[in-house]
């Protein structure tokens, strides 16, 4: 299975800034995702992380507000831009890994003030 | 569109009973996947199973079974002779070929000693 590490692991930022959330993968993947969970929610995906190429959004989701960077194969970040409490959520990176299973990262809880 | 109900929102049992957790889903594709997570109150993403739609059999991995019928559209996970180290958040997840997982509203298991 894939080792996937987030920073930072939590952060409690003020309204109107902006975090960058780091994702690392130990081997090579194709397909990288962001999702959010919203406190006491189930997980909704923001976008899939493409290599190369600009992001792919959900519905209700938009680059400007959540910026996603995929330099190479293990690595994507994402920006939480011009944040608002109802920002404050776990954002986890997802892989898909060998025999097409999923795995996700340990999560960046974040906190807007 | 695809979409995974799991109706029951909070189960609590006493230590060494069994556990089923209910998922239905909806979708016009043909071929599927089928996911179940366990999110603990550390917060992290297990990942426990996949099941692709041409696969019902069921499957057994030590204290965990699930039981995927096509017929009813169900993908359920029973948990046996419970401890509290299950006591978690379970979620029930879907997606097609491109690895967009949609997830169910997640099933909250309290484990009592």
């Amino acid at each position: 299975s894939a080792v996937i590490s987030q920073k930072p692991s939590r952060d409690i930022c003020q309204r109107g800034t902006s975090l960058t959330i780091q994702c690392q993968v130990d081997s090579q993947v194709t397909m990288m995702f962001w999702y959010r969970q919203q406190p006491g929610q189930s997980l909704t995906l923001i976008a899939t992380a493409n290599q190369g190429s600009e992001a792919t959004y959900e519905s209700g989701f938009v680059i400007d507000k959540f910026p996603i960077s995929r330099p190479n194969l293990t690595f994507s970040t994402l920006t939480v831009s011009n944040m608002s409490p109802e920002d404050s959520s776990i954002y986890l990176c997802s892989v898909e890994s060998t025999f097409n299973e999923q795995f996700f990262g340990p999560g960046t809880r974040l906190t807007v003030l | 569109a695809q979409k995974v109900t799991q109706a029951q929102t909070e189960i609590s049992v006493v230590e060494k009973e069994d556990v089923t957790l209910d998922c239905v889903y909806e979708t016009r594709d043909t071929t599927y996947y089928l996911f179940w997570y366990k999110q603990p109150p550390s917060g992290e993403l297990v990942f426990l199973i996949r099941r692709n739609s041409f696969d019902e059999q069921n499957e057994i991995s030590g204290r965990y079974s699930w039981n995927f019928q096509k017929s009813t559209s169900s993908f359920n996970f029973t948990i046996t002779a419970s401890q509290v180290v299950d006591s978690a958040v379970y979620f029930c997840a879907l997606t097609r070929n491109d690895y967009k997982l949609s997830f169910g509203a997640g099933t909250t298991v309290t484990v009592r000693a």
